[in-house]
């Protein structure tokens, strides 16, 4: 139980495009889901929580208006970068944690690897 | 705020030997505390987590971890490390109610057959 997948896995665009990625539950209701970034050889930095049905909170230093999160419902989540730029290809990992009686544990996908030329 | 230290970058084991990865934590009260793994090009998988309760916890692949509240850590043990467990191991903490991790910086486990 407690699978959290993504789409695309890997995904690369070019420079001044919007790329989207989903984060689904799939045997679980997540109202809450956080996505983070990740650079070659570091840690997982938190980006944004999300929230179902309300805005998502971003983390200092993360433009709201470039990544633009959506959380329509218990199992999805969309992360979206508009206008991507080269800077932006990282590793995006999306996590969720579940309503039950697990909720104090956040389940990762798989990622998405962004490359944008 | 919360933070996570883990204090050793690389480390290499042959296999069948012991494993010892060190987690420390600072956070003002009981933290709720996880190790989770971490394959080349992959999410994260939950090895263990610690609550509250007994301060050894048992984890999937023959992992456990001692909580110990006076050196706030959390270290990683198993007794015998197979090839398979090459990967890079994070430490994370989250504050009770906080419902956000803070990661440490990971450990890359190396192992020699």
């Amino acid at each position: 139980g407690a699978v959290v997948s993504q789409h695309p896995s890997r995904v690369i665009c070019k420079s001044g495009t919007s790329v989207k990625i989903e984060c689904r539950s799939l045997d679980f209701q997540a109202t809450t889901m956080f996505w983070y970034r990740q650079f070659p050889k570091q840690s997982l930095m938190l980006m944004a929580t999300s929230n179902e049905g309300s805005k998502a909170t971003y983390e200092q230093g993360v433009e709201k208006d470039k990544f633009l999160i959506n959380h329509a419902s218990l199992t999805l989540s969309t992360l979206t970068v508009t206008s991507a730029h080269p800077e932006d290809s990282s590793f995006y990992i999306c996590s969720a944690r579940s309503v039950g009686p697990t909720k104090e544990t956040q389940y990762f996908g798989p990622g998405t690897r962004l490359l944008v030329l | 705020a919360q933070s996570v230290t883990q204090p050793d970058i690389h480390i290499t084991v042959s296999e069948g030997a012991s494993l010892e990865l060190r987690c420390n934590y600072s956070y003002g009260a009981t933290p709720y505390l996880f190790w989770y793994v971490q394959s080349p090009g992959q999410g994260l998988q939950l090895l263990l987590k610690y609550f509250s309760g007994d301060t050894l916890v048992q984890g999937i692949k023959g992992f456990e971890a001692e909580f110990k509240r006076s050196q706030s850590s959390f270290n990683l043990r198993k007794p015998s490390v197979h090839w398979s467990d090459a990967a890079e191991y994070f430490c994370a903490v989250e504050g009770a109610g906080s419902y956000q991790l803070t990661f440490g910086k990971g450990t890359k486990l190396s192992v020699i057959p």
